[in-house]
Order: C-alpha cells, then structure tokens, then sequence
C-alpha cells in the first residue's frame, strides 16, 4: 500500500478556518488528483494535476485550492468558502492521465 | 457529461454463492471502465477493467462484462468469500482519467 501517501488521517477543523491537506507520492507519477466521497455518493472530482505547475478544476472545485510545485505533492486547501467541507477526502496519482489510478489511504475533515 | 448509475447500493450474500453489481452509463463515447473494491477504512484499489474493444474480462473468481448497445456493464464474483465483503465502485471514463465518473457504490456483505 506504499507509494502515495496523505497526512494526516483524520482532521477537525473549526468553521471559518482554512486547512490544508497533505498528498504525496514517490511513484514518480506525472499526474495527480483530488476526490471527495460522501456517504451514498460516487468519488466526485474536485482538481487534477496533469503535470508541474499545471493544475485543473474537476467537477466540485469550488472552495478548494490546489498546488503543485513539486512533482510529487499534490497539496488540497479547503478554504472557509466551501459550504460543507465534512467529507473524506482521497488523493490519487497515475502515471499519466490515462493510465490506472492509485489511491492514498485518505482523510477525514470534520468541521466542528 | 457522463453519468453512471449503480446498482445494487447494498447486497448481502450467502458465503459460496455469486454477487452481480451493474452500472449504466451515459456517454456512448465511454471507452473504459474500471471497478474499484474499497475495504472498510482503506483506500480504493482497482480489482479489474474493461476497454470498449472487449465484451467480457476474466481475472479467477472476478469477471466484467461489458455491453456498448445497451450501455452498461457488470462485476461478478463466483465462489464468494467473507473478505470480498467491501464496497465495489464502478467508474466510465473516455480514457483520461480527469472525465471519469464514478457510480455511487454496493456496499457488498459476504455471510459466512
């Protein structure tokens, strides 16, 4: 299960407070991406990296932010703006954008 | 944009009898579709996929079948056993991974 990792495992944030959650892998993917999941819901893809420095929205990108200076990190902010940010969140890497993806082991925020 | 739907979202089966999960897509273009078994507090992990050039894939107890007419596809275990109890995501994708969707889950319980 090594090779793409995020810290930490759980994190509980207060409302009005920006967090940033950490991905990295060392698979030396070119890509990477962002999902939530929600009880009862599909992975919903929130931003995707398909090279340094390059960085996309997905779907529900709104109150979120991504980097991506180095090739092997792909952090997530979740700023105050996003409306309910209490959700697992998973990170994945491919090689490139059509290759298979792997998956970190997660986080959960919990907005208290 | 595409949309895959999943079905069942709960199935319990009996220890040595088979499980079938179906998902219907949207986007005809769809050309490759991935299933996914996520174990209770554990990251996704890919089990099997098919591409759009194929009607049926093997991989021993696991097999997906695959039917572009009517637009959907299935997962089906044979010989079932306690640890295949996890949920199983679908996923359609046009061969980038930044266009996949991804179904809602089964949440599937093997009874021993």
């Amino acid at each position: 299960d090594g090779g793409i990792t995020q810290s930490p495992k759980y994190l509980f944030r207060k409302e009005g407070q920006n967090v940033t959650l950490s991905c990295e892998q060392n698979l030396n993917h070119d890509a990477m991406y962002w999902y939530r999941q929600d009880p009862g819901q599909g992975l919903r893809l929130i931003y995707y990296s398909q090279i340094v420095n390059d960085f996309q929205k997905g779907d529900i990108a709104e109150g979120y932010s991504v980097s991506r200076e180095k090739k092997e990190s792909f952090p997530l902010t979740v700023t105050s703006a996003q409306k309910n940010p209490t959700a697992f969140y998973l990170c994945a890497s491919s090689i490139d954008r059509t290759n298979t993806q792997y998956f970190g082991p997660g986080t959960r925020l919990t907005v208290l | 944009g595409e949309n895959v739907e999943q079905h069942p979202s709960t199935l319990s089966v009996q220890e040595g009898d088979s499980a079938v999960i179906k998902c219907t897509y949207s986007d005809s273009a769809s050309n490759y579709f991935p299933w996914y078994k996520q174990e209770l507090g554990k990251r996704p992990q890919l089990i099997i996929d098919i591409r759009s050039n194929v009607g049926e894939k093997k991989d021993q107890r696991i097999a997906v079948t695959l039917n572009k007419t009517a637009k959907h596809f299935s997962l089906h275990i044979t010989e079932t056993q306690p640890e295949d109890s996890a949920v199983y995501f679908c996923a359609a994708s046009l061969y980038n991974n930044n266009d996949m969707r991804f179904g809602a889950g089964t949440r599937l319980t093997v009874k021993p």
